[in-house]
C-alpha cells in the first residue's frame, strides 16, 4: 500500500527566510506526486505536481518541489518565504487504481511565518 | 468557471442526530470524491463516484454513512446516527475522466458532533 510521511508537522520560518517541507513517499511504482495549500478558511489548492520528466517542478506561488526517486522524497521548496504563505502544506501521492487515480495525503505540515 | 462547493461549511450537531453534506463538483467532472480528515491526522479517502455509480467505496467507515450523487450532478453525504469519532473536515473534491490524475477540492465542510 502507498503511504505518504512528513516529518515535520509544524514548521516556523522568518519572512524573507528560504523554506523546505519535507515528504517521503511509500509506492512500488513511479507515483504521481503533488503538493497542496490549505489557507485559513479555504480549500486544497494544488501547488504543483510530478508526472514524469524534469525532476524538478516548478508551481505556483514561486513554489518548486524536486523529485528523488533515490530517496523517495519529493520535498517542496521556496527560496524566500512571504507573509501570506503561512497555511498548512499536504503531500500526496496517487496511484492507479482500477483505471482511475487513488490519492493518499500525508498528515501535513503547518507553516507559520514570523515578521 | 465555478469551482467545487461545499455546504455547509460548519455543522455542529449532538451526538445521534443525522447531517448532510452537500458538494456541488465542477461542471463537467464526471469523477466525485469525498474524502475527510479527523483532526491532526491525515486526509483520508471516503469514496468514489463516476457520474452516479460509486467506482470505489472502500474508505467509508460503516453504514452509518451513505453517499448519494443524484443524476451523476451533486452529491451528499449523510451520517446517521452521528458520533463523536465523527467529528471533523469533510473535503470533497472532483476530476473530469478516467485519466484525470489532478482532483479540484472544495473549501471542505467542518462537521462537529458534541
Amino acid at each position: 500500500a502507498q503511504s505518504v510521511t512528513q516529518p515535520d508537522i509544524h514548521i516556523t520560518v522568518s519572512e524573507g527566510a528560504s523554506l523546505e517541507l519535507r515528504c517521503n513517499y511509500s509506492y512500488g511504482a513511479t507515483p504521481y506526486l503533488f503538493w497542496y495549500v490549505q489557507s485559513p478558511g479555504q480549500g486544497l489548492q494544488l501547488l504543483l505536481k510530478y508526472f514524469s520528466g524534469d525532476t524538478l517542478v516548478q508551481g505556483i506561488k514561486g513554489f518548486e518541489a524536486e523529485f528523488k526517486r533515490s530517496q523517495s522524497s519529493f520535498n517542496l521548496r521556496k527560496p524566500s518565504v512571504h507573509w501570506s504563505d503561512a497555511a498548512e502544506y499536504f503531500c500526496a501521492v496517487a496511484r492507479n487504481s482500477g483505471g482511475y487515480q487513488k490519492v493518499t495525503f500525508g498528515t501535513g505540515t503547518k507553516l507559520q511565518v514570523i515578521p | 468557471e465555478a469551482g467545487v462547493t461545499q455546504f455547509p461549511s460548519h455543522s455542529v450537531i449532538e451526538k445521534g442526530q443525522t447531517v448532510t453534506l452537500r458538494c456541488d463538483p465542477i461542471s463537467g467532472h464526471d469523477n466525485l470524491y469525498w474524502y475527510r480528515r479527523v483532526m491532526g491526522k491525515e486526509i483520508k479517502f471516503l469514496l468514489h463516484f463516476v457520474k452516479e455509480s460509486k467506482q470505489d467505496e472502500s474508505g467509508m467507515p460503516n453504514n452509518r454513512f451513505l453517499a448519494e450523487r443524484t443524476g451523476g450532478t451533486y452529491s451528499t453525504l449523510k451520517v446517521q446516527p452521528a458520533e463523536l469519532e465523527d467529528s471533523g473536515v469533510y473535503f470533497c473534491a472532483s476530476s473530469q475522466g478516467a485519466r484525470s490524475v489532478v482532483q479540484y477540492f472544495g473549501p471542505g465542510t467542518r462537521l462537529t458532533v458534541t
